[in-house]
């Protein structure tokens, strides 16, 4: 069974840092690439951040370029997301996603988002 | 950024009824070199993750029933459910996968009437 496991989330003080990971199991995770998207309370889908399966490629929404940081560990199935400088804004539920993208059907952007995990909860405020 | 408009913003059916959902998008998601629509639909029931529908704006992933449906071109997608079931209360979104930064609709909040 494909599972993504995030981890990581908390309370946290404006301006203060977070390290979110995502454990990825039942799937070959060296050859897919990966998201991360998050929903604020109570409001829609946000993606932000995409790395393809060998790392070589990374995207980032505007509302975190330069304070976030995705990278990922194949040998260890996981994937994370170094969060700087957070805001309140930044307050969401965080989920990692499976890309539709492996490295035989490479795009270099992401895709469809397929499965994705629970979620951890990121609360920023003081 | 391309932005996608959902309509309506919230829609009651009555069970074993229609229900249809449609997204806009701001500039067309067509790719002309292979004529794929990078369109998605996803389904979010509450406290749990999106799950994904329909790619390539109508194909339906697999395990999800046929009586969901995607259709449209271009600017214009809609996803259809043609008989409303009690499970498929939940939040729709469409997303496009175009270009980044990928962008979801508003959502749309479907209930039984």
């Amino acid at each position: 069974e494909v599972q993504l496991v995030e981890s990581g989330g908390g309370l946290v003080q404006p301006g203060g840092s977070l390290r979110l990971s995502c454990a990825a199991s039942g799937f070959t995770f060296s050859t897919y690439s990966m998201n991360w998207v998050r929903q604020a309370p109570g409001k829609g889908l946000e993606w932000i951040s995409y790395i393809s399966f060998g790392g070589g490629m990374i995207h980032y929404a505007d509302s975190v370029k330069g304070r976030f940081t995705i990278s990922r560990d194949n040998a260890k199935n996981s994937l994370y997301l170094q969060m700087n400088s957070l805001r309140a804004e930044d307050t969401a539920v965080y989920y990692c996603a499976r890309d539709w993208e492996t490295s035989s059907r490479y795009r270099g952007l992401p895709n469809w988002f397929d499965p994705w995990g629970q979620g951890t909860q990121v609360i920023v405020s003081s | 950024d391309i932005v996608m408009t959902q309509s309506p913003d919230s829609l009651a059916v009555s069970l074993g009824e229609r229900a249809t959902i449609n997204c806009k998008s701001s500039r067309s998601v067509l790719y002309s070199s292979n004529n794929k629509n990078y369109l998605a639909w996803f389904q979010q029931k509450p406290g749990q993750p999106p799950k994904l529908l329909i790619y390539w704006a109508s194909t339906r992933e697999s395990g999800v029933p046929d009586r969901f449906s995607g259709s449209g071109s271009g600017t214009d997608f809609t996803l259809t459910i043609s008989s409303l079931q009690a499970e498929d209360v939940a939040v729709y979104y469409c997303q496009q996968y175009y270009n980044t930064p990928i962008t979801f609709g508003q959502g749309t909040r479907l209930e039984i009437k």
